[in-house]
């Protein structure tokens, strides 16, 4: 089973509107974090905002939200007033911390969903 | 603010060839990564690396792969023989509460 899913491929938002990137994830973990990164064209993976499983509020960047459902498995991050330069690729990803030996941390990522912003 | 560098940006190899892809973690992080993303896919995890030795490593990071860290700053990762299916975006990451990534290297092999 996928670990992280982003089921939105692609996305289309008008500038200035608000959009939900949604991400849905699986993990027996109690201890975990969400992250989402943003990738421009050039490729670079820029962090954008994190949510870890036992913040009870949601967490907010910016113009970034991220809205934490932890009863459902997912966190979807929305990002208000879109402007032109949020076009990109966006990746979900998650960190469970389940002690493993010397303890790892890595991240599993989801498929990324690609959003244009329409002037 | 404190960023994770690499080197090159963009390597072009020939199959069979060993490369070395160069990181500059940020300084006072402990677990540092690599991952890799092929053209059009997502990011995956080769391997982790804490107090100087391989934490974790994943299916993908087999005997062809390597990691260092040579000296107190830079964290490597070598590809003895490359094959064409290496080609991708290696990125490096370095951990303390949020994992920061590098710009990434492209690696094409031809």
């Amino acid at each position: 089973a996928q670990k992280i899913t982003q089921t939105q491929p692609g996305m289309f938002v008008q500038e200035k509107e608000a959009v939900t990137l949604d991400c849905t994830y699986d993990t027996s973990d109690q201890s975990y974090g969400l992250f989402w990164y943003k990738q421009p064209s050039s490729g670079e993976m820029i962090f954008l905002i994190y949510q870890g499983s036992y913040d009870e509020q949601n967490a907010t960047e910016g113009r970034y939200s991220l809205n934490f459902q932890k009863a459902r498995k997912s966190a979807n991050l929305v990002i208000s007033a879109s402007q032109l330069g949020d076009s990109a690729m966006y990746f979900c990803a998650m960190r469970e911390d389940a002690y493993s030996g010397a303890g790892s941390y890595q991240l599993t990522f989801g498929k990324g969903t690609k959003l244009s912003v329409i002037p | 603010e404190p960023e994770v560098t690499q080197t090159p940006s963009h390597q072009v190899t020939q199959m069979g060839q060993e490369v070395i892809l160069r990181c500059v973690p940020i300084s006072n992080h402990l677990y540092f990564y690599w991952y890799r993303q092929i053209l059009g896919q997502k990011v995956e995890f080769l391997v982790s690396f804490y107090n100087n030795e391989i934490s974790e490593k994943s299916e993908i990071f087999d005997d062809q792969f390597s990691v260092e860290r040579p000296d107190g700053s830079n964290f490597t990762l070598k590809i003895r023989s490359t094959k064409l299916e290496d080609s991708a975006m290696y990125f490096c990451a370095s951990y303390s509460n949020e994992q920061y990534f590098g710009p990434g290297t492209r690696l094409t092999v031809t």
